[in-house]
């Protein structure tokens, strides 16, 4: 049973469409994460959501959006893909502890490859 | 801000040979630090973390200690093997649950 899981895992499309991948984890977790990671292997954060409300947004084009139904689910809809967007994209969550505990749990990730 | 170096790969041994990746990091305040191993094809897996100064993490033979005077994270392994050529990602977390990484080190080990 996959503790977070994307789909889908490989996604091939034209510049211009309109694309969403999905993210679901059942770790109870009450934060999750997109990561894009670049060819060079380079990961950045894109946003993280804690209880479905937005708490990380980093510079990122707003054709990009997430939306979160509820706490275990964390979608990104990407509206007029560009070249630029071919990259493979992370789902990643954790549960906030005080102690300092908190790790980072990641989904296998979807490659998006923009013709 | 908060940053986390890392040595540039790739880095190429042979099997047995002694493995230490560089890891750096500017923060304020005190953050856990991590490290991350990805294989090919798949998502990053926590090999293992440190979460206050001089705490020493420790996993399948890997091990990195959190040096607060040089803001360091290295990380070593006495004798490599071939199954753990794969990208390993230094990380750095603050304020519960920002989590940022190094560049990522790729390592080859060779039979």
């Amino acid at each position: 049973d996959t503790a977070v899981s994307q789909t889908p895992k490989y996604l091939v499309t034209q510049m211009g469409n309109d694309k969403s991948i999905k993210c679901e984890q059942n770790l109870g977790h009450d934060t999750m994460y997109w990561y894009k990671q670049d060819s060079k292997k380079f990961l950045k954060i894109m946003f993280s959501y804690n209880n479905k409300e937005l708490i990380i947004n980093e510079t990122v084009p707003n054709r990009f959006s997430p939306k979160s139904p509820d706490k275990a689910h964390l979608n990104l809809h990407i509206n007029s893909l560009e070249l630029g967007d071919s990259a493979v994209y992370f789902c990643a969550s954790s549960q906030v502890r005080v102690s300092g505990a908190n790790v980072l749990t990641f989904g296998a990730g979807s490659r998006l490859t923009v013709l | 801000g908060d940053s986390v170096t890392q040595m540039e790969g790739p880095v190429t041994l042979s099997e047995e040979a002694f493995l230490t990746i560089n890891c750096t990091y500017t923060a304020t305040g005190y953050p856990s630090l991590f490290w991350y191993v990805q294989y090919p094809g798949e998502g990053l897996q926590l090999l293992l973390k440190a979460t206050k100064a001089d705490d020493k993490g420790s996993n399948k033979g890997f091990e990195a200690t959190y040096r607060k005077e040089t803001t360091s994270f290295h990380l070593e392994k006495g004798s490599v093997q071939v199954s753990d050529s794969a990208v390993y990602f230094c990380a750095l977390r603050y304020n519960f649950n920002k989590f940022y990484f190094g560049s990522g080190t790729k390592l080859n080990v060779k039979p």
